[in-house]
């Protein structure tokens, strides 16, 4: 099947600081990636998609110049959150699609502000 | 404003028990449904998607139902095992950027 990994599986950072999770496609071209956001004991809530090449289109809500979203390449996209402050901690996943319609998930990335 | 609405919240079953999972949909423009796996600490993974054209698929212990007058479609689980013990959730999706509108989830517990 396919498979998609995140870098690093789990952060901790300092309040202002920026911190950067990456997610590879790795036996497949992504042609979109999405990012989502993850509390405890919820459901998943869709952050932005982004297309190779293009910039990253951001749900209602959620702040483009907090969550910087790179998608350089048909295997990689990253999220950068800016300026990190404790309310940003959560669990961070990314998933990926080539042109098919099955979207493949990576394993996350607990991200934890002090 | 919930489109898909996921029941139950949680399940408990027995081993060898068939726990069913139902979600609703509003939008009609939904063309896709899959449904996923989630461990804790885990990403989700994907089970098993069906297209509105078929009623019903089949892909190992796992069945979706699809029941496209009532806007619902459900997944039963055959012989549950204890390692079946996971977070389900549903999902829908429209048009070709397959942008993925979740359930709430269902927590599942299966007891040996």
């Amino acid at each position: 099947g396919a498979v998609v990994s995140q870098h690093p599986s789990w952060v901790i950072c300092k309040s202002g600081t920026s911190v950067k999770i990456e997610c590879r496609s790795l036996d497949f071209q992504a042609t979109t990636m999405f990012w989502y956001r993850q509390f405890p004991k919820q459901s998943l809530m869709l952050m932005a998609t982004s297309n190779e090449g293009s910039k990253a289109t951001y749900e209602q809500g959620v702040e483009k110049d907090k969550f910087l979203i790179n998608h350089a390449s048909l295997t990689l996209s990253t999220l950068t959150v800016t300026s990190a402050h404790p309310e940003d901690s959560s669990f961070y996943i990314c998933s990926a699609r080539d042109s098919r319609p099955e979207q493949y998930f990576g394993p996350g990335t607990r991200l934890t502000v002090t | 404003q919930q489109q898909v609405k996921q029941s139950p919240q949680s399940l408990i079953v027995q081993k060898g028990g068939i726990p069913i999972i139902n979600c609703a949909y509003e939008n009609t423009a939904f063309d896709y449904f899959p449904w996923y796996q989630q461990f804790p600490g885990k990403g989700p993974a994907l089970l098993i998607a069906i297209r509105p054209d078929v009623s019903e698929k089949k892909e190992g212990r796992f069945t979706i139902s699809f029941n496209k007058s009532a806007k619902q479609f459900s997944l039963h689980i055959m012989d549950s095992q204890p390692g079946d013990s996971a977070t389900y959730f549903c999902a829908a999706s429209k048009g070709s950027n397959y942008k993925l509108t979740f359930g709430k989830g269902t927590l599942l517990t299966v007891n040996p």
